[in-house]
């Protein structure tokens, strides 16, 4: 069974249009976060949603929705994609906001805006 | 600010070889200190952890010790194996705060 789960996992657009991306898990987990990871590895935080609520919003553009309609899914809704969009977007859970909890990844959705 | 600062890459080694890999952190707060790892095409997995200082985590032959005074997390494995070639990625959580802050990651490969 796979925990964290992604869709797409590939996804190719033109500038300008809507996208979305899904994502699910089936561990339990109360927190759910999305990252950036760029073309040079560069992995860094957007959102963090603990029970449905927003938690961390890393001044990230208003282009970008996050949208939690359970605390099992964290979708990422992105308006009017620009080339700079482009990039591995992880989501990943974990048990709790508070503490150190390891955090699970999934598997990763490869944007391309051309 | 909160960071992570990782040696550059990539560290190309011979199966068997010794591996370091260099990681320090910003010295704020208590940090939870992690180690992160990448096969090509898929996602990230934990790899070990530590919590707190002199804790020394370790799992599939790699080990790393929080060190306070010197603010590092280095990785390090005594033989490396092919199947070890991957980015691996050193990460810092504040205590109570679960941002994840990553470093620039390493790629590593391995030879036969």
């Amino acid at each position: 069974d796979t925990a964290v789960s992604q869709t797409p996992k590939y996804l190719v657009t033109q500038m300008g249009n809507d996208k979305s991306i899904k994502c699910e898990q089936n561990l339990g987990h109360d927190t759910m976060y999305w990252y950036k990871q760029d073309s040079k590895k560069f992995l860094k935080i957007m959102f963090s949603y603990n029970n449905k609520e927003l938690i961390i919003n890393e001044t990230v553009p208003n282009r970008f929705s996050p949208k939690s309609p359970d605390k099992a899914h964290l979708n990422l809704h992105i308006n009017s994609l620009e080339l700079g969009d482009s990039a591995v977007y992880f989501c990943a859970s974990s048990p709790e906001f508070q503490g150190e909890e390891t955090q699970y990844f999934g598997p990763g959705t490869r944007l391309l805006v051309l | 600010g909160d960071s992570v600062t990782q040696m550059e890459g990539p560290v190309t080694l011979s199966e068997e070889a010794f591996l370091t890999i260099n990681c320090t952190y910003t010295a704020t707060g208590y940090p939870s200190l992690f180690w992160y790892v990448q096969y090509p095409g898929e996602g990230l997995q934990l790899l070990l952890k530590a919590t707190k200082a002199d804790d020394k985590g370790s799992n599939k032959g790699f080990e790393a010790t929080y060190r306070k005074e010197t603010t590092s997390f280095h990785l390090e494995k005594g033989s490396v194996q092919v199947s070890d070639s991957a980015v691996y990625f050193c990460a810092r959580q504040n205590t109570g705060f679960q941002k994840l802050v990553f470093g620039t990651g390493t790629r590593l490969l391995v030879s036969p």
